[in-house]
């Protein structure tokens, strides 16, 4: 299996535009979670979900962020308008039975 | 409110010296527990995890952890550091009747002194 796959690895965007995060799970696996990592914050749960249906995103921040899982093979993590302060990097896991498994991140750089 | 502690934001030990972690957590019961390694600009990767049974767990990388219930603690150890252990340390507690949510704590830096 080649693992969670996240997409774009780097994006540097301009403060007011849209930023679509990707992801990919690990095949069986029925939760995904999206997190974003920052010096002040740490790791952060922004939101998770079972079975694609969301279960709990009171970690987003604001309206600004949503995110989907279409199917069990994807998901999305949008931000409409970036900010600055959004600045971060941001990491699927997906998970099954126990096991969590991270993405590699991507990387998100608002200027 | 979930609540997992790593007390240590900063750790130096020299190269051969022994390491321990430290981690807290605040639950009722017993949750399940992991120990997640990051290096600079990567991602995260499972060190060991806890569910039940034997406390002492073994991880990879020659690391161990320890669950006690009476202290709410799963420090993670290694009995002789090599400088390829330099990294960020994640403790993480899940409660799986709320549904799965993976929660970590703040991360202790471990530097390793040649």
């Amino acid at each position: 299996d080649a693992g969670v796959i996240q997409s774009p690895r780097h994006e540097v965007t301009e403060m007011g535009q849209e930023v679509t995060l990707r992801c990919k799970p690990i095949s069986g696996h029925d939760y995904l979670f999206w997190y974003r990592q920052t010096m002040m914050r740490g790791l952060e749960l922004l939101i998770y979900f079972n079975n694609n249906v969301p279960i709990d995103d009171s970690g987003m921040p604001e309206d600004r962020f949503s995110a989907k899982m279409p199917n069990a093979s994807f998901s999305t993590l949008k931000i409409q308008p970036s900010e600055p302060r959004d600045s971060a990097v941001y990491f699927c896991a997906s998970s099954a039975g126990g096991g969590y498994t991270f993405g590699s991140g991507t990387r998100l750089t608002v200027v | 409110a979930q609540s997992v502690t790593q007390p240590d934001i900063h750790i130096t030990v020299s190269e051969g010296a022994s390491l321990e972690l430290r981690c807290n957590y605040s639950y009722g019961a017993t949750p399940y527990l992991f120990w997640y390694v990051q290096s600079p600009g990567q991602g995260l990767q499972l060190l060991l995890k806890y569910f039940s049974g034997d406390t002492l767990v073994q991880g990879i990388k020659g690391f161990e952890a320890e669950f006690k219930r009476s202290q709410s603690s799963f420090n993670l150890r290694k009995p002789s550091v090599h400088w390829s252990d330099a990294a960020e340390y994640f403790c993480a507690v899940v409660r799986y009747n709320q549904g799965g949510k993976l929660i970590f704590g703040q991360g202790t830096e471990l530097s390793v002194k040649p």
